[in-house]
This record gives structure tokens, sequence and C-alpha cells, in this order.
């Protein structure tokens, strides 16, 4: 079965502690990875597309990376601004046309 | 910066009624797509919707759903006869090519079904 599993759930870091999230899929074909920031009440923020394993994308604090079975997000020196849940999804094939898969998301706390 | 705007941002209803949900997407996008998210669960692709027809859906999407584009902005998605357990956010995103694409996201429209 197709699947999108994130990891932590929840992650509290203090401001200039790097981490990184966890994306991990199984899918039977892959045609895109997104990750997006949420902040409560809102609806995703796009953030970064990924096609193919050994991609990298950055953006400010952030660095999406993709392997064959999973994508990291690198935070690099959180400030607290950088408090949101974080969303993985995929796009996969499925009977001649394509489906998006959401994980349940990466809640981070930056604290000062 | 051009943004997704949703109508009405909540909307209650009681069971067995139909609800309208109204988006406008981005001008020049031509891919426009429904999520809905349960409270504390997470974001469900419904369906995608290009050149006036639908491209995709998901298992969510039966008889119960149905989406428009009535005129050149509007983007809607129907729900027939409610159920309690379609109380959810609901997500409209656009987006200028299809799904690999940037895909832009509304605010949402709080949808409670008593």
């Amino acid at each position: 079965e197709d699947q999108v599993t994130q990891s932590p759930e929840a992650l509290r870091l203090q401001e200039g502690e790097s981490s990184s999230l966890n994306c991990s899929y199984t899918v039977s074909g892959l045609r895109g990875l997104f990750w997006y920031r949420q902040d409560p009440g809102k609806g995703p923020e796009f953030l970064f597309t990924l096609y193919s394993a050994g991609e990298e994308k950055e953006k400010e604090r952030l660095k999406a990376t993709l392997t064959k079975k999973e994508s990291f997000l690198h935070i690099t020196a959180p400030k607290p601004e950088d408090s949101a849940t974080y969303l993985c999804a995929v796009q996969a094939p499925t009977s001649g046309t394509y489906k998006y898969i959401f994980g349940t998301g990466t809640r981070l706390k930056v604290l000062a | 910066e051009p943004e997704v705007t949703q109508t009405p941002s909540h909307q209650v209803t009681q069971m067995g009624q139909e609800v309208i949900l109204r988006c406008v997407p981005i001008s020049n996008h031509l891919y426009f797509y429904w999520y809905r998210q349960i409270l504390g669960q997470k974001v469900e692709f419904l369906v995608s919707f290009y050149n006036n027809e639908i491209s995709e859906k998901s298992e969510i999407f039966d008889d119960q759903f149905s989406v428009e584009r009535p005129d050149g902005s509007n983007f809607t998605l129907k729900i027939r006869s409610t159920k309690l357990e379609d109380s959810a956010m609901y997500f409209c995103a656009s987006g200028q090519g299809r799904g690999g694409e940037t895909q832009y996201f509304g605010p949402g429209t709080r949808l409670l079904v008593l």
C-alpha cells in the first residue's frame, strides 16, 4: 500500500539548534515529492518540489533532499518564526492518473 | 502577490443539507484542486480539475461531491447531502502546471456538520 510517513511527530528546538525532519515513502512510482509549511488555521504553503533521487533544493534556512526511499528537510540555525507544521506529500501514478498522498506532518517548535 | 481566496471561512450546516464551498484561484492558473483536512488528521486529496473537467479524483470523492467552474474565476465544491464525517477544513489550491508544479493553497473553509 502506498504511504507517506513523517518523523518525528513533534520536535522542539532551541533557536540556532539545527535538525532534520524525515519523510519516508512507499509508492509504486514517484512523480514528485513536495514539502509544505502549515501554520495553525491556514492552508499549506509550498516550499519545495523534488523529482529524482539526489536532488536538493534550498531556501533560506531550509534544505530539502531526496533519496529513493525518503526525503529530509534540514533546518539550519532555526528561528522562532520557523515554528510550524511541516508537511510532506508525494504524487504517484494510479490507474492511468495520479494520486496525492500527504504525511501527517512534523510539528516544529523553535524556542527563543 | 496573488493569492487563492475561499468563502466562507466557516460554515455550519445540518446533516443532510447541501453546501457549496467557493474558491477564487489565482487568475493565470489552469489547474485547480480541492483537499480536506479532518481535525488532527492528514491533508487528503479530493479532486483535481483542468480544462473544465475532472482530471483526477480520490476514493473520498464519491457521488456526494461535485466540482464546477461556473465562470472564469470561481471554482466550487458541492456536497449534496452532508454527513457528520464531512466536518473538516476544506482547502482549495491552484497551480500553473499539473501536480509537479507549485500548488498555491487558499486559507480554507471550516465546515461543521451537526
